[in-house]
């Protein structure tokens, strides 16, 4: 089956302007989260989605932030892009919230968007 | 926030070796996912581990959950070039504003000479 699918790949955007990404979970998987990866500060927790609600957030300002679809489907927006945002984005999808912590409810990640801050 | 200590940081050995990584937390875990990244590509799950001291075997990997919660070793035997990548241990948080929360180590960087 397809795995985690996150789009655009690769982007680059300019200081104060917004981008979106976008993830499309494994099918059947109704938990999306957010991860920042970058070189200093390694992969960080943004938030998660679960049933078109966030149910976990991390440490991030609010420029940041994130919908669900009802198909799953899960967005990101940062607002006001700064350089210290150019970091790989990955998301992930499980078959439940990730608080349900049971067997089987395991997290997969997608191949991520790179963006790049100029 | 949770802290995950990730030992050590790079290695460097020769194909067939056997190589040992591991993670360590001053905080508890309800699980533990060791992951496989390649450059530019996402993390790849290779062991999930659901309870303590729970030993779970993936072809030549092995991983343990540590009795305590609070840590978790994964090895590599008799190692091949395509181990090569950077390997990362994740707690999934037990309660409190972490419970459910995905901590990553720092990762182990595994480079195998032919």
């Amino acid at each position: 089956k397809a795995g985690v699918t996150q789009t655009p790949r690769y982007l680059i955007k300019t200081r104060g302007q917004q981008v979106t990404l976008s993830c499309s979970p494994i099918s059947g998987h109704r938990s999306v989260s957010w991860y920042q990866q970058t070189p200093g500060q390694g992969l960080q927790f943004l938030f998660e989605y679960f049933s078109e609600t966030q149910r976990n957030k991390g440490n991030f300002p609010g420029r940041f932030s994130g919908r669900q679809f009802s198909n799953s489907r899960s967005e990101m927006n940062v607002s006001t892009l700064e350089l210290g945002d150019s970091a790989l984005y990955l998301c992930a999808s499980s078959l439940r919230w990730t608080g349900d912590l049971s067997s089987g409810n395991t997290i997969y990640f997608g191949e991520g968007s790179w963006l790049t801050v100029v | 926030g949770q802290q995950l200590n990730q030992s050590p940081q790079s290695m460097f050995i020769q194909e067939g070796e056997d190589v040992s990584m591991n993670c360590t937390s001053s905080s508890i875990f309800n699980t533990w996912l060791w992951y496989k990244q390649d450059p530019g590509e996402g993390p790849v799950l290779l062991i999930a581990l659901y309870k303590a001291g729970e030993l779970t075997s993936n072809g030549r990997l092995t991983a343990q959950f540590g009795i305590t919660r609070k840590d978790s070793f994964l090895n590599i035997s008799a190692s091949i070039p395509s181990d090569v990548g950077i390997y990362f241990c994740a707690g999934q948080g037990a309660g409190g504003t972490s419970y459910g929360k995905l901590t990553f180590g720092q990762g182990t960087i595994l480079t195998v000479h032919p």
